[in-house]
């Protein structure tokens, strides 16, 4: 099966500089990359995503890369602000019909004022 | 928040009983999936549906049960059989297709064994 690994598993930064999180997938077949954002106590939420044929994709503060050859991606958050700070999971999946989602461990953000 | 809804949001079990988690969604999803969060491990799969009547055992089903019988509706049981229960239990829901497209949660039910 799938094994998604992520790192860090927790990041502090100050408010305005730059947060990475990086992950690593084992299944060369998988072709789907989201990354959910889960606030304290809330649901986990969508903020981007990326398929195998797309090696960048951006959304305002938010931009996600792939690699398909290294099997890694990751995701950029510029300019933070402290509504960022949240618990940030990576997932991978194969077009098998269901969207059967291997998740990574998740990132606990922590943007400073 | 609407669209896919859990409940309860808090429930407590005594050791050796059963408990079933609810959870319905109103997006006409066909697929259905609940996950297990527990500190430090991430979302892992318990179980999934892609279709009324027929449902698949995910990386962690042992202890657990489900059914399928509306489109609406996959509500999780967790049985005695379950060494350790306690976690957080989300659901989700996606459409199917020839891509895969975002999964939608519902918002957790926290369950404690006491």
């Amino acid at each position: 099966g799938e094994n998604v690994e992520q790192h860090p598993s927790t990041l502090s930064v100050q408010e305005g500089d730059s947060a990475v999180i990086k992950c690593t997938y084992s299944d060369s077949a998988s072709n789907y990359f989201p990354w959910y954002k889960q606030e304290l106590g809330k649901r986990p939420q969508l903020i981007i995503d990326i398929r195998s044929n797309v090696g960048e994709k951006k959304d305002q503060r938010i931009a996600v890369t792939l690699n398909k050859t290294a099997k890694h991606f990751s995701l950029h958050i510029t300019e933070t602000q402290p509504e960022d700070s949240a618990v940030y999971f990576c997932a991978a999946s194969k077009k098998t019909g269901a969207n059967n989602l291997f998740f990574g461990t998740g990132t606990r953000l922590t943007v400073i004022p | 928040d609407g669209g896919i809804t859990q409940s309860p949001k808090y429930l407590f079990r005594k050791e050796g009983q059963n408990v079933t988690l609810s959870c319905e969604q109103n997006l006409n999803h066909d697929a259905m999936y609940w996950y297990r969060q527990d500190p430090g491990q991430g979302l892992r799969l318990i179980y999934y549906s892609q279709i009324v009547n027929d449902f698949q055992k995910g990386d962690i089903a042992e202890g657990y049960s489900v059914s399928r019988e509306k489109k609406e509706s996959f509500p999780l049981t967790v049985t005695s059989a379950q060494k350790n229960p306690t976690a957080f239990y989300l659901c989700a829901s996606s459409p199917l297709g020839t891509a895969n497209t975002e999964a939608f949660f519902g918002q957790g039910t926290r369950l404690t064994v006491v």
